[in-house]
Parts: C-alpha cells; sequence; structure tokens
C-alpha cells in the first residue's frame, strides 16, 4: 500500500459523458501527477500539481482537466468521453516537485461503452 | 521529441536464470532514470539512478546507469516466480518538467 488513494476503483459510462476521478495523495506529499494507462499507448504522463498550482503538462486533451484543492487532494476531470478514453487512470504523489520517487495509487479503472 | 526505448519487451525464462533488461533514451535535459515493477496493479518504485557508474542495489536487483551512451540495465539475479511482472523505465526531463515511459519489459518467469 503506497498510502495514494483513489476513487472510484472501476467507473463505467458512455460516450459523450463527464467524470470526475479524485485522488489523495500520501501524508505529506505535495505534488500530484495524473497518468493514463491503455493497452496500446503505455503509460502516458498526463498532469502534474504542485501545492495547488499547475507544475508540469503532458499529453493531456483538452478535453481532461484536472485541480489540486488546498488539502492538496486532487481531481481529474475527462469530459465528452470518447471510446478511446477506456484506460487505467493513475495518481502518483510525491514529496517534492521535482517527479522523482513517486507513489502510485491503485489506479481507475474506467471503461467507456 | 524526447524518447525512452526498452528491450526486450517481453521476455520468458525460468526460475533461478539472470535477467538484464535494457533502456535506452534520446530526451533534451537529462535529469535522472527511475525504474519501476509494475504487477497486476500500480507500479512500485524501484530505482533512481542520477550519476553515471554507480551501480544501486536491492536484495537481487541491481541497475546501472551509463549517461555517455544514454542507457540503463536493471539485473535481476536468481529469478523467481514473484519477479514477474513489467518492468518501467521512465526519464525525468527538466526544462519540460515531465516524464517520459518506455514500453515497459514483461517478463514471466516460469517455475
Amino acid at each position: 500500500d503506497s498510502g495514494v488513494t483513489q476513487t472510484p476503483k472501476h467507473l463505467i459510462t458512455a460516450t459523450g459523458q463527464r467524470v470526475t476521478l479524485r485522488c489523495s495523495p500520501r501524508s505529506g506529499d505535495l505534488s500530484v501527477y495524473w497518468y493514463q494507462q491503455s493497452l496500446d499507448q503505455g503509460l502516458q504522463f498526463l498532469i502534474q500539481y504542485y501545492n495547488g498550482e499547475e507544475r508540469a503538462k503532458g499529453n493531456i486533451l483538452e478535453r481532461f482537466s484536472a485541480q489540486q484543492f488546498p488539502d492538496l487532494h486532487s481531481e481529474l476531470n475527462l469530459s465528452s468521453l470518447e471510446l478511446g478514453d477506456s484506460a487505467l487512470y493513475f495518481c502518483a504523489s510525491s514529496v517534492d516537485p521535482l517527479q522523482e520517487t513517486q507513489y502510485f495509487g491503485p489506479g481507475t479503472r474506467l471503461l467507456v461503452l | 521529441e524526447d524518447k525512452v526505448v526498452q528491450s526486450p519487451l517481453s521476455l520468458v525464462v525460468h526460475e533461478g536464470d539472470t535477467v538484464t533488461l535494457n533502456c535506452s533514451y534520446e530526451v533534451t535535459n537529462f535529469r535522472s532514470l527511475l525504474w519501476y515493477k509494475q504487477e497486476k496493479k500500480a507500479p512500485t518504485f524501484l530505482f533512481m539512478l542520477t550519476s553515471s557508474g554507480i551501480e544501486k542495489k536491492s536484495g537481487r536487483l541491481s541497475s546501472i546507469l551509463d549517461k555517455k551512451e544514454l542507457f540503463s540495465i536493471l539485473n535481476i539475479t536468481a529469478t523467481q516466480t514473484g519477479d514477474s511482472a513489467v518492468y518501467l523505465c521512465a526519464v525525468v526531463v527538466t526544462g519540460a518538467q515531465k516524464l517520459v515511459f518506455g514500453q515497459g519489459t514483461r517478463l514471466t518467469i516460469n517455475p
């Protein structure tokens, strides 16, 4: 158990819908990262927040957005969902903003039908 | 474009064998290289390498980085069935502030 929690564990929804994935980092970690893992694309970095501010951006679609709240939990919002958005979404956290030694949560498996 | 390539993509060996997994990279501003093990769920951190030639070791696992030739290897000796997993290599790129992952090596250890 890494200490990073993610909810929900599984999510099934339809195309065109909007969902919110939630992540609570390890106690004391200020940085939160979001990743998408699909079978054909491997693990892709989406976005990083550090202490409430966006720190780095990866391959995140415009339909996706994220934020980190004052209590340091983070939410990833996915809208206008498409079949290709079906994937495992991981959240990770670290103490520092430099992306090293990240601890991953268990992931949220999203299935878009 | 920043790129991390792992080889082989898949490897099947017998318990007790020694394996070497490779990770090569081409990135604009290298900061560090990370190795992760991913079983059924989330990746778990194994090693972080920042300096060339210094071996990191944890039990039967070891890793080394060559910053001149732009690659790293992960060695696992006396493999056990519990070592079966996907091993991911990732490079931290400064400037762009991102982590670039390789496609992973799926290691299967047969009893």
